[in-house]
């Protein structure tokens, strides 16, 4: 059974920092991996979608790699801001069966001023 | 271009009572999703429609059914709501697994239920 990790839970940063989101999957047998985000009380926003034959994808400051031998992805997120203060959810579409996604519980992005 | 658009946004349900969720998608889809999250818990699958015209459980489907109406639209229902329904409920659709490694995920906004 698939299972997916995000490490931290929460993570609070000042204004301009990088900063690195981690996402864990125990199954390499994965079609893609979606990053989302999440602002409180509203609904997912797809960010970023990465094929399992792709390194990385890239929207504006944000960067998402994929190691699928090694089963993580990583989301970048570059001079950040108080408004990318939010959740970011990563979800894995797995191989066989349905090929449903399967979710981290999140990291709650907290971008102080 | 609307999306996912879930209705309603807000209900507040005496245990018991039966309501039922609404969701439509206008983006073609084939699949079609209903999760609920709760806090520390995560996103969990309650049932998915990976075509029009059929419907499989998932994580937590107790309590609850679902119709595909259509291939827009997919409702979920709660017959006798009790406490522990007291969720957030997201549907969502993507291009289904015909095209599994480009297959994007779209969410709604999300229907904040509350059982008393």
């Amino acid at each position: 059974k698939q299972e997916v990790t995000q490490i931290p839970a929460a993570l609070s940063v000042p204004e301009g920092e990088n900063l690195v989101l981690n996402c864990s999957f125990t199954d390499s047998a994965i079609y893609n991996l979606q990053w989302f985000r999440q602002d409180p009380g509203k609904g997912l926003t797809s960010l970023l979608l990465i094929q399992s034959s792709q390194r990385e994808q890239t929207s504006g400051r944000l960067n998402a790699s994929l190691d699928k031998s090694s089963g993580r992805s990583t989301l970048y997120i570059a001079a950040s801001q108080p408004g990318d203060s939010a959740t970011y959810l990563c979800a894995v579409r797995t191989q066989g069966g349905s090929e449903k996604l399967v979710f981290g519980k999140g990291t709650k992005l907290t971008v102080n001023p | 271009n609307a999306g996912v658009t879930q209705t309603p946004k807000f209900q507040v349900l005496k245990t018991g009572q039966s309501m039922t969720l609404q969701c439509a998608q206008d983006m073609n889809h084939n699949s079609m999703y209903w999760y609920r999250q709760d806090p520390g818990m995560g996103l969990r699958l309650i049932y998915y429609s990976a075509s029009e015209g059929t419907t499989d459980k998932g994580e937590v489907p107790n309590g609850y059914n679902v119709s595909r109406l259509n291939k827009r639209e997919f409702s979920l229902r709660l017959e006798s709501a009790a406490p522990s329904q007291t969720s957030v409920y997201f549907c969502a659709s993507d291009t289904g697994t015909a095209w599994a490694m480009n297959t994007e995920a779209f969410f709604g906004q999300g229907t904040r239920l509350t059982v008393v």
